[in-house]
C-alpha cells in the first residue's frame, strides 16, 4: 500500500522567511513523486515533479529515498506563495496518483 | 488548463435524488479520474478510467457510478445511496505518453444536498 503524510495542515510564515513543506511517503518501490499547489479560486496544478529536478516559482524537492521524503522548499516567501499544497505520489507500474490531506501556507506581510 | 470542462460549477441536491456531473475534455487523454476534495481529507480517488469503455473503482466508490462511452466525456453520478455527498468534486485527466505520470485538474463542481 502506498501512504503520503503531509504532516502540518497550516504553515504560517512571514514573507521573505524560508518556507519547508513537509511531506513523508510509505512505498517499498521506487515512487515518483509530485507537488501539487491550488490557488484561491483556482484549479488544482501541478508545481512540479521530482523526476524533473526543477525550480519552479523558487520552489524546489529534492526526493530522500533514505528518509521516504519529498519536502518542499523555498528560501524566500512570498505573498503570492499562499496556498494549498498536496504532494502526491505514484507507485512503479501505476499511473494513479495518491495525495496526502495537504497543507495550508499561508505567507503573512 | 482549458482543456477540461466541469460542469455545472454548483449543484444543489434533495436528499433522494441521483445527480450527475459532468466531465469532458478536449486534450485526447486517455485516463480520466474523478475525485472528492474535503477539508482536511485531501484528495480522495471515486473511479477511473484508462481507456473508453472500461473504468475501474478508487477508493471511496461507494455511492457513486460512472460511464465512458467517449473518449472525451466521463460523467459521475452521485446517486441516493451516496452517505455524504456534499463536497467539491474534481475531474481529471492524464496523458502518460509525453508527460508520464502528471494529472491535469478540470475547476471543480461543489455539490450540496439540502
Amino acid at each position: 500500500a502506498q501512504r503520503v503524510t503531509q504532516p502540518e495542515k497550516l504553515l504560517s510564515v512571514f514573507k521573505g522567511a524560508p518556507v519547508e513543506l513537509k511531506c513523508n511517503y510509505s512505498y517499498s518501490g521506487s515512487p515518483e513523486l509530485f507537488w501539487y499547489v491550488q490557488y484561491s479560486r483556482q484549479r488544482l496544478q501541478l508545481l512540479l515533479r521530482h523526476i524533473s529536478r526543477e525550480s519552479i516559482k523558487g520552489f524546489t524537492a529534492d526526493l530522500n529515498k533514505g528518509e521516504t521524503s519529498f519536502h518542499l522548499k523555498k528560501p524566500f516567501a512570498q505573498e503570492e506563495d499562499s496556498a494549498m499544497y498536496y504532494c502526491a505520489l505514484s507507485g512503479a507500474g501505476s499511473y494513479q496518483l495518491t495525495f496526502g490531506k495537504g497543507t495550508k501556507l499561508s505567507v503573512i506581510p | 488548463d482549458g482543456g477540461i470542462t466541469q460542469s455545472p460549477k454548483y449543484l444543489f441536491r434533495k436528499e433522494g435524488q441521483n445527480v450527475t456531473l459532468s466531465c469532458e475534455q478536449n486534450l485526447n487523454h486517455d485516463a480520466m479520474y474523478w475525485y472528492r476534495q474535503d477539508p482536511g481529507q485531501g484528495l480522495r480517488l471515486i473511479y477511473y478510467s484508462q481507456i473508453v469503455n472500461d473504468f475501474q473503482k478508487g477508493d471511496i466508490a461507494e455511492g457513486y457510478s460512472v460511464s465512458r462511452e467517449k473518449k472525451e466525456s466521463f460523467p459521475l453520478t452521485v446517486t441516493s445511496a451516496q452517505k455524504n455527498p456534499t463536497a467539491f468534486y474534481l475531474c481529471a485527466t492524464q496523458d502518460r505518453y509525453y508527460s508520464g505520470n502528471t494529472i491535469y485538474f478540470g475547476e471543480g463542481s461543489w455539490l450540496t444536498v439540502v
